[in-house]
């Protein structure tokens, strides 16, 4: 089982350009989640999926932010234009149940450490 | 309002010694879980233990305890024997409804193992 996979691992852009995260879930799982983390806010939750169906995307920052998942093994988080404020671990997780199992952990990729100039 | 609450921003505790990383939560919703993850400074979330609001009995996983306080609302993280490698973040999240919803994290809690 490769886990989660994300990529990349680590990015450095200046401020202004595109950046294109990128996710795998685990195989068979049907919920993904986008995660940011910073210092300042913790853990804190993007957007996430069921099904390849965005479900709630109230935690994305602001238009500059945007999520895809074209289908049930590829998902992308994009910002454009990025700021210096993006800067952040992003981490997407996957969860293998969609209907019934509370008790389903999360199981994390390993992050992009994005850092905008 | 914040759903969890982990008031302990850093521990020290001696090796082999146990040590309780509080946990506190609200939430209106009578089916929940609880789930402890530990962060290590490489980066990486690594599930420890879960807990579901109906379970009578406290989690245990290895060295990793859950003391499960509902009236409380607390979900502490008791480890036991602890080593030099559990120095790392330990989150304490909360998942509401029977869905697959996502988690609530606390601000975390920095543990670090003395020798």
């Amino acid at each position: 089982d490769a886990g989660v996979i994300q990529s990349p691992r680590h990015e450095v852009t200046e401020m202004g350009q595109e950046v294109t995260l990128r996710c795998k879930p685990i195989s068979g799982h049907n919920s993904l989640f986008w995660y940011r983390q910073t210092m300042m806010r913790g853990l804190e939750l993007l957007i996430y999926f069921n099904n390849n169906v965005p479900i709630d995307d109230s935690g994305m920052p602001e238009d500059r932010f945007s999520a895809k998942m074209p289908n049930a093994s590829f998902s992308t988080l994009k910002i454009q234009p990025s700021e210096p404020r993006d800067s952040a671990v992003y981490f997407c997780a996957s969860s293998p149940s969609g209907l019934v199992g509370i008790g389903d952990e999360q199981f994390f990729g390993p992050g992009t450490r994005l850092t905008v100039l | 309002a914040q759903k969890i609450t982990q008031t302990q921003p850093g521990m020290f505790v001696q090796e082999k010694e146990a040590v309780t990383l509080d946990c506190t939560y609200d939430t209106s919703d009578p089916s929940y879980g609880l789930f402890w993850y530990k962060q290590p400074s490489s980066g990486e979330m690594i599930f420890l233990i879960y807990q579901g609001s109906y379970d009578q009995q406290n989690a245990t996983e290895g060295r990793y305890s859950l003391n499960f306080q509902k009236a409380r609302k607390s979900a502490n993280l008791v480890i036991s024997a602890s080593q030099l490698g559990d120095s790392a973040m330990y989150f304490c999240a909360m998942r509401e409804g029977k869905r697959n919803t996502p988690l609530v994290f606390g601000k975390g809690t920095r543990l670090s193992v003395i020798a």
